[in-house]
């Protein structure tokens, strides 16, 4: 059973500092990882992927990826009140040429102006 | 460019009923997966389709059964509904790459609620 991590939260962080989100995953094989981000009684939407050990970084926020700890990451500078919400983190499996995505129960951000 | 789409945005229900969920998927797109999230939980895959076909399956019962139509939209049919059924149902849909890694693209959902 292929499991992702998260802690549940809530992570209470005040305006303009930096958040810092993590996500743990079982199978050494995965390859790729998503993070989403899901505002309350809404769907998820995207926010980025990474698949190369390292650092990736799309405006606000920067997804850090190690392979070998199994671990991943989503930083976001200058949080804003309007990032709160949940963050889901995602482990892409490619099975028989099929990806499907195993989720984590997602962690709660709260950003206090 | 449209988005992925799903009706209805609601639905309540009785238990041992039969719903229908449905999913048109982004533009450009041609494999749908479906997606069940309960309360306070990640979504949990339930299947998904490509070229009209179930290619890959979660760990749900035989209740949940789906199709795809040639415009690559889809269904999502669970029948004797139970009220651990409640939960919101997420379509995504993304574009098949023969090597790499899809993007899964999620719709608004539809909230089913099994009294």
């Amino acid at each position: 059973q292929k499991e992702v991590e998260q802690n549940s939260g809530p992570l209470s962080v005040p305006e303009g500092a930096i958040a810092s989100l993590n996500c743990t995953y079982s199978d050494r094989g995965s390859q790729s990882f998503f993070w989403y981000r899901q505002y309350s009684g809404k769907s998820p939407e995207l926010i980025m992927f990474i698949y190369s050990n390292g650092d990736k970084e799309d405006g606000r926020f920067t997804a850090q990826l190690n392979k070998a700890s199994q671990y991943v990451s989503l930083l976001i500078r200058d949080s804003q009140p309007s990032d709160s919400a949940t963050y889901l983190c995602a482990v892409n499996e490619r099975n028989s040429g099929y990806s499907t995505l195993t989720f984590g129960k997602g962690t709660m951000l709260l950003v206090s102006p | 460019d449209a988005g992925v789409t799903q009706s209805p945005t609601h639905l309540i229900k009785t238990r041992g009923q039969q719903v229908t969920l449905r999913c048109s998927p982004k533009s450009g797109h041609d494999t749908v997966s479906w997606y069940q999230q309960a309360l306070g939980q990640g979504p949990q895959f339930i299947f998904q389709y490509y070229e009209e076909e179930e290619r890959q399956r979660g760990n749900f019962p035989d209740r949940f059964s789906g199709h795809q139509f040639p415009n690559y939209s889809s269904e999502l049919n669970v029948n004797a509904l139970l009220l651990g059924d409640s939960a919101l149902y997420l379509c995504a849909s993304s574009l098949r790459l023969r090597s790499g890694t899809d993007t899964q693209y999620f719709g608004p959902g539809t909230r089913l609620t099994v009294l």
